[in-house]
């Protein structure tokens, strides 16, 4: 069935890299997102990879998609504490008829 | 603002209610989709109108209903209420489908408590 998977919580310093990884099952899925959704607000679209890309790059952000193992990383580098958020990916399932989101990845920065 | 518009922003209601959710899609989008997110259910899918016509229904109670209107604003209705109904609801909307590299713009919610 239709499934994103990720892991609940991620917790890194000030200046590390952050590494966000999600599992999804439906591999005719073109175009893969980020999401951030920040404390009491709405998601908003971060980045996203079509899928006949292995790696796109933008800013401190690079999204890697291997999809053979249909795996998908999100990396953020130099964390700063504004990135505090919880991270969702998602994936176009049946053809597109809807987004599937994974649980999030709540990303706690420290100082 | 996302140009996504949801209202209200906040509602609180009694078990056995019906309340009615609304939403504005970005101008020039066609597609809505309502999306339910609680702490324990993460974000799910509950149904997706695309100008006017139902396209795909996810795990949408027999208790809630949705419709778009030719203006195609979306209304979510939701009856006989019971507090695992208290979540925060989202709205987002497409051109089309997700099949382009802009995937969804959500609104920023609406926070249902039911007592």
């Amino acid at each position: 069935g239709e499934d994103v998977e990720q892991s609940l919580f991620l917790s890194v310093r000030e200046g590390d890299s952050s590494v966000i990884n999600c599992t999804y099952t439906d591999s005719s899925s073109t175009y893969l997102y980020w999401y951030k959704q920040e404390p009491g607000a709405g998601l908003q679209l971060l980045t996203y990879i079509f899928s006949n890309m292995d790696m796109k790059q933008d800013q401190r952000l690079t999204v890697l998609l291997n999809k053979k193992d249909k795996h998908l990383s999100l990396r953020i580098a130099d964390t700063q504490t504004g990135d505090s958020a919880i991270y969702f990916c998602a994936a176009p399932y049946n053809q597109g008829g809807k987004l599937i989101f994974g649980q999030g990845t709540e990303l706690s920065v420290k100082p | 603002d996302s140009g996504v518009t949801q209202t209200p922003k906040h509602l609180i209601t009694a078990t056995g209610q019906r309340v009615t959710l609304r939403c504005s899609p970005r101008s020039g989008d066609l597609s809505v989709y309502w999306y339910q997110q609680s702490l324990d259910q993460g974000l799910q899918f509950l149904i997706h109108y695309y100008n006017g016509e139902e396209r795909a229904k996810g795990n949408i109670l027999e208790r809630f209903s949705a419709q778009q209107f030719p203006d195609l604003h979306s209304e979510l209705n939701l009856s006989s209420l019971e507090l695992g109904d208290s979540a925060l609801y989202f709205c987002a909307s497409s051109v089309a489908g997700p099949r382009g590299p802009y995937g969804y713009t959500f609104g920023s919610g609406t926070r249902l408590t039911v007592v």
